[in-house]
């Protein structure tokens, strides 16, 4: 079974308006955090937003917020007054950080493809 | 501020050629990976190390070998290039956990696109 799931190959929004990519993770791990990731075209991966499972409040760092729905198992991505260069392939990860282990690996999700249009 | 940087940036192999990429970083993270994206799959965890001298398994680490010889190298070797190796590769580094760094991302080199033909 997939541990990320992103159900959007592709989103559109209009420019200054706001979007949520959706994230639904698997795991048992009870410790584990939430990562979204951005790539424009140019490539790189650009780190956006951490959520930890034990975090009582929803994160947040300027126009990005995470919807934390542990019930649910979701950290849907939350982009307010959306920019042309916002425009970019969106990927949402899950690090396990199962007690005594030694690794910290990243699950990744197939991504969201965001265009933002004028 | 170099952070992660990958070498080379592109290369086209034929297949049955071998060579190595190389990963540097200069932030003293323990922590070392690489992946492959490839369209519609997002990224995938080759192999990774937890400090110098150890290498680990990932979700896909078939033709592939990696060396962590010094704290601040990780090297992805391909012995016999196939075809289906052609992708884009991703190196990147993060922090001991312990460290305070619970919520420390993994910061990721520029990527090496790599044909095989």
């Amino acid at each position: 079974a997939q541990k990320i799931t992103q159900t959007q190959p592709g989103m559109f929004v209009q420019e200054k308006e706001a979007v949520t990519l959706d994230c639904t993770y698997d795991t048992s791990d009870p410790s584990y955090g939430l990562f979204w990731y951005k790539q424009p075209s140019s490539g790189e991966m650009i780190f956006l937003i951490y959520q930890g499972s034990y975090d009582q409040q929803n994160a947040t760092e300027g126009r990005y917020s995470l919807n934390f729905q542990k019930a649910r198992k979701s950290a849907n991505l939350v982009i307010s007054a959306s920019q042309l260069g916002d425009s970019a392939m969106y990927f949402c990860a899950m690090r396990e950080e199962n007690s005594g282990g030694s690794n910290y690996k990243l699950t990744f999700g197939k991504g969201t493809l965001l265009t933002v249009n004028p | 501020n170099a952070g992660v940087t990958q070498t080379p940036k592109f290369r086209v192999l034929k297949t049955g050629q071998s060579m190595t990429l190389l990963c540097a970083q200069d932030m003293n993270h323990e922590y070392m990976y690489w992946y492959r994206q490839d369209p519609g799959m997002g990224l995938r965890l080759i192999h990774y190390s937890v400090g110098e001298g150890t290498t680990a398994k990932g979700e896909v680490p078939d033709g592939y070998n990696v060396s962590r010889l010094k704290k601040q190298n990780f090297l992805l070797g391909l012995e016999s290039a196939a075809p289906s190796q052609t992708s884009v590769y991703f190196c990147a580094s993060s922090r001991l956990h312990g460290q305070g760094a619970r919520n420390q991302p993994q910061h990721f080199g520029d990527g090496t696109r790599l044909s095989i033909l």
